[in-house]
């Protein structure tokens, strides 16, 4: 059963626009929030967080959406840039328990 | 920066061989994790310890996958035998805590079962 789902396999968007990633779960009590970008033959890296207890988190061009009563979460970037185009994961904790990732979001930015 | 160091980087084997991947977390991490990632899928915990102990191997197919952190440091992950449907990413991370958020992650062992 997939706790965290990520529907969209892949975005594209043009440099200096918008990405708006997505993200959905289906478990209420999950209390933090993260993302996670990944590069080919690399490890995912974490790019940006959120607690439960907030509805939006921002670090630089990165912002974090948090909608508790649609259990959504998005990940907008501003602008987008070409080195942004990887994988993006979504992915969500309960306390000390592990990671759920979702299947990850493939953001390609056009030059 | 401190990073996750990984070995192997790339590992082909036949099936019904074993293998075995190696993970150095970053100094002072508690927390370290296996995870395996399957093309098109996100990473899935395989085992989580707690300096020595394991503290989640829930999903872990013991009959064939074994890992351990004899000193609450480095750790091995092994599979014997391996089969073709083990062929993913092999992910190590850790982290201060189990209860901190931000997991490192190294750069993986890609396994290619033949």
């Amino acid at each position: 059963d997939q706790q965290v789902k990520q529907n969209s396999p892949s975005l594209s968007v043009q440099e200096g626009r918008i990405s708006i990633l997505n993200c959905d779960y289906t478990n209420s009590m999950f209390d933090y929030f993260l993302w996670y970008k990944k590069y080919p033959a690399e490890g995912p890296t974490f790019l940006i967080s959120i607690s439960s207890i907030k509805d939006k988190n921002e670090d630089g061009r990165f912002t974090v959406f948090l909608n508790k009563s649609a259990k959504h979460l998005s990940l907008h970037i501003v602008p987008s840039q070409p080195g942004d185009s990887a994988v993006y994961f979504c992915a969500a904790k309960t306390g000390a328990n592990n990671l759920f990732f979702g299947t990850g979001t493939r953001l390609t930015v056009i030059p | 920066e401190a990073e996750v160091a990984q070995s192997p980087r790339y590992k082909i084997t036949e099936k019904s061989q074993a293998v075995a991947f190696w993970c150095d977390p970053i100094s002072g991490h508690a927390t370290l994790y296996w995870y395996r990632q399957i093309l098109g899928q996100g990473p899935e915990l395989l085992v989580q310890f707690q300096d020595e102990s394991v503290v989640d191997d829930s999903q872990l197919p013991k009959d064939r996958f074994s890992a351990e952190r004899l000193k609450g440091v480095d750790s091995t992950l092994k599979i014997q035998p391996a089969e073709l449907g083990d062929s993913a990413m092999y992910l190590c991370a850790s982290s201060r805590t189990a209860n901190n958020e931000k997991l490192f992650f190294g750069s993986g062992t890609q396994l290619s079962v033949l």
